[in-house]
C-alpha cells in the first residue's frame, strides 16, 4: 500500500528564507506525485505535480519540487518565502493505474514571520 | 461557473440527527470523490464513484451512503451522527484515470460540527 510522510507538521521561516518542505513516499512502484496548498478554511489547491519526465517540476506561486527515486522524496521549495504563503501543504501520491485515488500526507504547516 | 461545489457549507447539528451533503461539478468529469478531513487535517478518502458506480469504499461505518444519481452529482448521507464525525468533507472530481494529467479538482468543504 502507498504511504506518504512528511517530516515536520509545521515548519517556521523568515520571509524572503528559503521554504523547504519535506515528503517522503512508500510506494512498490514509482507514483504520482502532487503537493496541495490549503488556505485557512478553502480547499486544496493543485501546486504542482510530478508524473513522467523532468523530475524537477515547477508549480504555481514561485514553488518547485524535485522527485527523487533513490531517496523516494519529493520534497517542496521556494527561494524566498512570502507572508501569503503561510498555509498547511500536503504532499500526495497516487497510483500511475487504475482510479488513481490520491494517498495524502499529514500535511505541513508554514509559518511565514516578516 | 465554481467547478465542484458543495453545500452546505457549514452544517451544525445534534447527535443522532441524519444529515446529506450535495456535491456537484460542471467539468464534465466521470470520477467523484469525498474525503474526509479531520481535526489534525488528515485527509483520507472515503468513497469513489465513476459514472454513478462505487468503484472505492473505504473501511467507512455503515451510516455513511453515498448515492450518485448521476456522474455530476455525488451526495453523502450520514445517519445517526456522532461527535467523532465532526470533519471537513471535501468533494472532488477527475476525469478517470487520468487524475494525474489532468488533475483533481477539490470542493471548497463542507464543515460538519456535531453537538
Amino acid at each position: 500500500a502507498q504511504s506518504v510522510t512528511q517530516l515536520g507538521s509545521h515548519v517556521s521561516v523568515s520571509e524572503g528564507a528559503l521554504v523547504l518542505l519535506r515528503c517522503n513516499y512508500s510506494s512498490s512502484v514509482p507514483p504520482y506525485l502532487f503537493w496541495y496548498v490549503q488556505y485557512p478554511n478553502q480547499g486544496l489547491q493543485l501546486l504542482l505535480k510530478y508524473t513522467t519526465g523532468a523530475t524537477l517540476v515547477k508549480g504555481i506561486n514561485g514553488f518547485e519540487a524535485e522527485f527523487k527515486k533513490s531517496e523516494t522524496s519529493f520534497h517542496l521549495t521556494k527561494p524566498s518565502a512570502h507572508m501569503s504563503d503561510a498555509a498547511e501543504y500536503f504532499c500526495a501520491v497516487s497510483d500511475r493505474t487504475g482510479f488513481q485515488k490520491l494517498v495524502f500526507g499529514t500535511g505541513t504547516r508554514l509559518l511565514v514571520s516578516p | 461557473d465554481t467547478a465542484v461545489s458543495q453545500t452546505p457549507k457549514y452544517l451544525v447539528t445534534q447527535m443522532g440527527n441524519d444529515k446529506s451533503i450535495k456535491c456537484e461539478q460542471n467539468l464534465g468529469h466521470d470520477t467523484m470523490y469525498w474525503y474526509k478531513q479531520d481535526s489534525k487535517k488528515f485527509l483520507k478518502i472515503m468513497f469513489s464513484y465513476n459514472n454513478k458506480e462505487l468503484i472505492i469504499n473505504e473501511t467507512v461505518p455503515n451510516r455513511f451512503s453515498p448515492k450518485s444519481p448521476d456522474k455530476a452529482h455525488l451526495n453523502l448521507h450520514i445517519n445517526s451522527l456522532e461527535l467523532g464525525d465532526s470533519a471537513v468533507y471535501f468533494c472532488a472530481s477527475s476525469v478517470p484515470g487520468q487524475g494525474a494529467n489532468y488533475g483533481y479538482t477539490f470542493g471548497s468543504g463542507t464543515r460538519l460540527t456535531v453537538v
